[in-house]
Formats: C-alpha cells, structure tokens, sequence
C-alpha cells in the first residue's frame, strides 16, 4: 500500500529565506506527483504536477522534483513571503483498488513571518 | 483549472439524520470521482473512487451502507452521509478525475458537524 511522508510536518521561517520540504513515498510505481496548497479550512490548490517520466516542474518562486527510483520529491520555494503561509500538500498517483487515485502526505504546515 | 462546486459548503446536523454533499463538475466530464475525508490537522484520506454508472469501490474501512456514493451523471456525484454521528464531522471534498490529462481537480470541500 502506497504511502507518503512529509518532513518537516511543520517549519517557521522570516520572510525572505529560501526554503525545501520533502515528500517521500513507499511505491516507486507512480504516474505522477502533485503538490498542492491548502489554507485554514479552504480547499486545494494546485502548484505543480510532474508526471513520472519527468525530472522537475517550476512555476514562478516555486520548483518541484522528483527522483522516482528513490521515492523522493522536494519542493523548493525562492524568497519566502508571508503570503506563502499554509500547509502544504504532497501526493501521487498510485494504485487502489479501483485503479488510481491521488494518495496524500500529512503536509507541512509553513508559516512565514514579516 | 477545471471549476468544481460542492454543496453545500458547511452544514449542521443532528446526530441520527442524514446529510447529502453535491459535487458538480461545471466544465468538463468526469468519467471518475473520488471523495476524500479531512479531520482537523490531519492529510486528505480517500474514502472511494466511482465511476460513471458504476457501483462506488471503497478503500479499507470506509462502511460502504453508512457513505452512500452515486455517480449519477459525468457532471454529477452525491455523497450521502446517513444516520450522521459526532465521529462523521470531518471536510469532505469530492475530486472529479480529467479524462484527458490524467489529473484530478478539487472541490472547495464541506464541513460537516454532527452534534
């Protein structure tokens, strides 16, 4: 059964500082990663999807990797600012039992001072 | 990215009644749907995945007669919650799968209390 970690489950940082969250997970066989973000009692929002054939995804101050045969993926945020306060999400595509889902991580809870 | 409404977004309910959550696609067709469940400070748990016209399959623990799941329609999925307890409060959010690119979208998710 698929699973995913989150180091760490939650960092504190002031505005500004470059920083990195992990995601590891336990099944190498996976079509894709997602990571999203997730605010206080709100829904999901995506940042970046990197399917399993591909290396690394940016979008703006944000660049996901993924290193498949070592079910690790890292998730780096350029020039931190408070805005970037929230929990953040890992997950991949796995197997379930009725095909594939996205299989979540516990997140890491970022919290960016001013 | 793709716009996906859940309703309601929050309701209160007394424990023993029966609560329904729509999860509607708006702009594209979801062949596949998953709802997933959310305690507080906890990661999203899948709770099962249907597809269109077909029964509902659910993950490990999940009582498939106390979650009722129908897939009525490509644009229409209902969660329904019956004989709702105190331990059934929890974020629900429906997920409507792309059957173009492999990828899920997200509802803004329902919070639901049992008292």
């Amino acid at each position: 059964k698929q699973e995913v970690t989150q180091i760490p489950a939650a960092l504190s940082v002031p505005e500004g500082e470059n920083l990195v969250l992990n995601c590891s997970f336990t099944d190498s066989a996976i079509y894709n990663l997602q990571w999203f973000r997730q605010d206080p009692g709100k829904g999901l929002t995506s940042l970046l999807l990197i399917q399993s054939s591909q290396r690394e995804q940016t979008s703006g101050r944000l660049n996901a990797s993924l290193d498949k045969s070592s079910g690790r993926s890292t998730l780096y945020i350029a020039a931190s600012q408070p805005g970037d306060s929230a929990t953040y999400l890992c997950a991949v595509r796995g197997y379930n039992q009725a095909g594939t889902a996205l299989i979540f991580g516990k997140g890491t809870t970022l919290s960016v001072s001013s | 990215g793709a716009v996906v409404s859940q309703h309601p977004s929050w309701v209160i309910c007394k424990s023993g009644t029966s609560v329904k959550i729509e999860c509607r696609s708006l702009d594209f067709q979801a062949t596949t749907m998953f709802w997933y469940r959310q305690f507080p400070k906890q990661s999203l748990m899948l709770m099962a995945t249907s597809n269109e016209g077909s029964k509902a399959t659910y993950e490990q623990g999940v009582e498939k007669d106390k979650f009722l799941i129908n897939h009525a329609s490509l644009t229409l999925s209902t969660l329904t919650v019956t004989s709702a307890h105190p331990e059934d409060s929890s974020f629900y959010i429906c997920s409507p799968q792309s059957p173009s690119y492999n990828e899920q979208f997200f509802g803004p998710g329902t919070r639901l209390t049992v008292l």
